[in-house]
């Protein structure tokens, strides 16, 4: 069974883009959760999305939104790109977010020059 | 590959020794806990979880060891391996609310 995928590996932008992050979570998931990776804060929780409705929501600026598709497909999209949200962005399944396992996608290296 | 963290606690283990490491989570009402391995330039690796009502829960080489209590969380790794080397995370969740990651502890494996 395939993992959760996450494309694209590496981005390079530059200060005030956009970008646009996609998962696919393993099949039969309906649960997708996104987080920013930083050496200095850790792992922290952007949003989870199940069913294609947002469900939980972390402490992040309103430049960050996502999205989940009728497939469960998920992607997030960061606008105004600030020096800041240079990050490892990942992205967990489940199968209902509740108690059960999630696996995580390699992540998307954002670099925000 | 990528820095996990700069500046996590480190835990140096010779190789075919047994490893503790160990987590206090914040919120006495979660009810799942994980436990993850990260290697550099990957996610986060799913190794074993954990449910409220048990003590301890007991894998592949692993164990993990729940005391509500005091609020803590450890993951025993028998006859550790170079392969083993990592940050370790520990992960609390309270329903259907997100998993809260700890800071993370890294694991190097002396051969």
């Amino acid at each position: 069974k395939a993992g959760v995928t996450q494309t694209p590996r590496y981005l390079i932008k530059t200060r005030g883009q956009q970008v646009t992050l996609s998962c696919s979570p393993i099949s039969g998931h309906r649960s997708v959760s996104w987080y920013q990776q930083t050496p200095g804060q850790g792992l922290q929780f952007l949003f989870e999305y199940f069913s294609e409705t947002q469900r939980n929501k972390g402490n992040f600026p309103g430049r960050f939104s996502g999205r989940q598709f009728s497939n469960s497909r998920s992607e997030m999209n960061v606008s105004t790109l600030e020096l800041g949200d240079s990050a490892l962005y990942l992205c967990a399944s489940s199968l209902d977010g509740s108690g059960t396992e999630a696996f995580f996608g390699q992540g998307t290296r954002l670099t925000v020059v | 590959g990528e820095s996990v963290g700069l500046h996590l606690p480190t835990l140096s283990v010779q190789e075919g020794d047994n490893s503790i490491i160990n987590c206090a989570y914040s919120n006495s009402a979660s009810d799942y806990f994980i436990w993850y391995k990260q290697e550099s330039g990957k996610g986060p690796q799913f190794i074993i979880d954990i449910r409220s009502n048990m003590d301890k829960r007991q894998g592949q080489r692993v164990t993990v060891l729940l005391n509500k209590t005091v609020k803590h969380l450890s993951l025993q790794i028998a006859a550790t391996q170079p392969g083993d080397s990592a940050v370790y995370f520990c992960a609390e969740k309270e329903g259907n609310t997100p998993l809260v990651f700890g800071k993370g502890t890294r694991l190097s494996v002396i051969a």
